[in-house]
């Protein structure tokens, strides 16, 4: 099946500093990427939408100059946190999407990225 | 309200028994589709299995099968011979239409004892 990948798969950072993680659908076009949050024992909730080419698409509460996605080719997507502070602590999931429509296009993830802000 | 409920926050089987996970779902598009993922503790999310509003008939997957029932908008999962293995969160999720996202239920966590 479809591999999405995710870099780097844990990060501890200072408050303040600002964090890059990348997405990258390895053997397919992802034409929508997807940044998800996950807090311990909640599921995942949706911060953003992103096609490539385009700006991304906030949830309502994200804010997008604290959480800047950029989706700059059909195989990567980056999510930048910036002056990351500890409640900005969380487990963040990126996942693709194939070119089809289809409402049963699979949805492929990524491992997740485990970010601690001290 | 929810647009997917998942009433079992955990669940425990008995190794090599079946498992059922509920599911509900909330929707008023006559197009959408119904996922489960499997969550294990390392975090990835796996694709386990998908039913499309218009199928006529249940999904199977192996082990993994849905019982779909429209009229009563529940979706559940059944896993059949239970393995430790299967030991992990299990999410069911919806798509509405061709080109939404995915939204996601609360999970189930289910523990396989041996």
């Amino acid at each position: 099946g479809a591999v999405v990948s995710q870099h780097p798969s844990w990060v501890i950072c200072k408050s303040g500093t600002s964090v890059k993680i990348e997405c990258r659908s390895l053997d397919f076009q992802a034409t929508t990427m997807f940044w998800y949050r996950q807090f311990p024992k909640q599921s995942l909730m949706l911060m953003a939408t992103s096609n490539e080419g385009s700006k991304a698409t906030y949830e309502q509460g994200v804010e997008k100059d604290k959480f800047l996605i950029n989706h700059a080719s059909l195989t990567l997507s980056t999510l930048t946190v910036t002056s990351a502070h500890p409640e900005d602590s969380s487990f963040y999931i990126c996942s693709a999407r194939d070119r089809g429509t289809g409402v049963g296009e699979t949805q492929y993830f990524g491992p997740g990225t485990r970010l601690l802000v001290l | 309200a929810q647009k997917i409920t998942q009433t079992q926050p955990g669940m425990f089987v008995q190794e090599k028994e079946a498992v059922t996970l509920d599911c509900t779902y909330d929707t008023s598009d006559p197009s959408y589709g119904l996922f489960w993922y499997k969550q294990p503790s390392s975090g990835e999310m796996i694709f386990l299995i998908y039913q499309g509003s218009y199928d006529q008939q249940n999904a199977t997957e192996g082990r993994y099968s849905l019982n779909f029932q429209k009229a009563r908008k529940s979706a559940n999962l059944v896993i059949s011979a239970s393995q430790l293995g299967d030991s992990a969160m299990y999410f069911c999720a919806m798509r509405e239409g061709p080109s939404r996202q995915l939204t996601f239920g609360s999970g189930t966590q289910l523990t396989v004892l041996p």
